[in-house]
């Protein structure tokens, strides 16, 4: 069954903690993406993956980190360095050539 | 910097009206995307629009693209309550990034 997970579905922060998001697709994916949406609003990405090993930020990068160890695995790390965390996260995937973005079920992150 | 309008912004019909979404974008795209989202759910792929001219259907939903007047149309027939759910277009930028619209939010009433 090929798709995109993410875990937790649901996380709380206390103010000062870092906080890992975790993205895994089985699609054979070369490209994956991190997008924040707030209540109301669209989608804007966090960063972005085109290869492994390889990353770019996105429009809103600051304050979050990522790594790109395993084709299927692009985990979005939310430091104590950002000021407004709570959000709903959502990943992506995409094939280079086609482009169209698959995405996961999200996570919801609040902090306490 | 590629900016993408849609509207309206919130859309409230009847069951069994017709009517369209717009979604404008500032810069040259030949690649547009539709997205379904349900409150508190992610997002569902609906079309994939490739080119200048392209029209596809799926049920009540059609969407078109005309990249000359930087220009994309989701075309609701007879809407159903199943359609209730926001709505995004994404127009794919030079270096292979989605840019999203706002989104609209519809709502179809009896």
């Amino acid at each position: 069954d090929g798709g995109i997970t993410q875990s937790p579905k649901y996380l709380f922060r206390k103010e000062g903690q870092n906080v890992t998001l975790s993205c895994e697709q089985n699609l054979n994916h070369d490209a994956m993406y991190w997008y924040r949406q707030d209540p109301g609003q669209g989608l804007r990405l966090i960063y972005y993956s085109q290869i492994v090993n390889d990353f770019q930020k996105g429009d809103i990068a600051e304050g979050y980190s990522v790594s790109r160890e395993k084709k299927e695995s692009f985990p979005l790390t939310v430091t104590s360095a950002q000021k407004n965390p709570t959000a709903f996260y959502l990943c992506a995937s995409s094939s280079i050539s086609y482009n169209e973005q698959f995405f996961g079920p999200g996570t919801r992150l609040t902090v306490l | 910097e590629l900016k993408v309008e849609q509207n309206p912004l919130f859309l409230s019909m009847q069951e069994g009206k017709n009517y369209t979404i717009y979604c404008n974008y500032s810069t040259t795209s030949d690649r547009l995307y539709w997205y379904r989202q349900d409150p508190g759910k992610s997002l569902e792929s609906l079309f994939v629009l490739l080119s200048n001219g392209a029209v596809k259907q799926e049920g009540r939903l059609m969407a078109s693209l005309d990249t000359k007047a930087r220009l994309s149309t989701l075309h609701i027939t007879a809407a159903v309550h199943d359609l209730s759910a926001t709505y995004f277009c994404a127009v794919l930028t030079n270096t292979d990034k989605l840019i999203f619209g706002t989104g609209t939010r519809l709502q179809v009433f009896p």
